[in-house]
């Protein structure tokens, strides 16, 4: 199985709602990053959060990392229609090199 | 079910070799895409093959990459001649159909001395 496994696998809400997304990682991790994917065309890197921070903030984005529980959250507030994609955690090991990514939770957000 | 497949995992080349990455995608997936990410950047593009053909390869970096898909199966990333500026990890995904989630390879870590 992938590290990085994303919950829940689809999440659909109403335009104005908060959307929040976990993910959930294995081994030890120097960052962890979220990515949105828009309808197949490819990665758009949202925000990166380091091992030694614990929350981050971008816009209407919020980014939480608890490394004693190997998890991070991602939670879009007002959520809007042209939020709707894909969203993906990915992992950072600089020891080896090693990049994982999650299967994503594909997010629904009704008009 | 098998999951995306990337060979080799890792590929350590000299400048001006050609090194060729392979991607089995999930059975059944049409839409296999490729990225790349240089060292400490992002996550970046590469190109989107629908079965047999190339539906968008705006994110190719240049004509020493070429990305085939033969039989609308497999599918293989050349690199020739390579340069240091090659070296980061390529990852392959596929998805069944498009604007569905992609599912990742494990990538392969491509090092150009």
């Amino acid at each position: 199985s992938q590290q990085g496994e994303e919950d829940p696998q689809a999440l659909s809400i109403q335009e104005g709602e908060n959307a929040t997304m976990n993910c959930s990682y294995k081994t030890s991790i120097n960052n962890l990053q979220w990515y949105r994917q828009n309808s197949g065309r490819g990665l758009v890197h949202l925000i990166l959060i380091r091992s030694n921070e614990r929350e981050k903030h971008s816009g209407r984005l919020r980014v939480t990392l608890d490394t004693s529980k190997k998890s991070s959250s991602l939670l879009i507030t007002a959520s809007r229609a042209a939020d709707t994609a894909s969203y993906f955690c990915a992992t950072d090991n600089y020891n080896n090199n090693d990049m994982r990514f999650g299967a994503g939770t594909r997010l629904t957000v009704k008009p | 079910e098998a999951g995306v497949t990337q060979f080799p995992s890792h590929s350590v080349i000299e400048k001006g070799q050609t090194v060729t990455l392979r991607c089995d995608p999930i059975s059944g997936h049409d839409n296999l895409y490729w990225y790349r990410r240089v060292m400490g950047k992002e996550i970046k593009f590469l190109l989107h093959f629908v079965k047999e053909s190339k539906q968008d390869e705006s994110g190719m970096p240049n004509n020493r990459f070429l990305a085939e898909r033969t039989g609308g199966t497999y599918s293989t990333l050349k690199v020739q001649p390579a340069e240091l500026e090659d070296s980061g990890v390529y990852f392959c995904a596929s998805s069944p159909a498009w604007g569905e989630t992609q599912y990742f390879g494990p990538g392969t870590r491509l090092l150009v001395l």
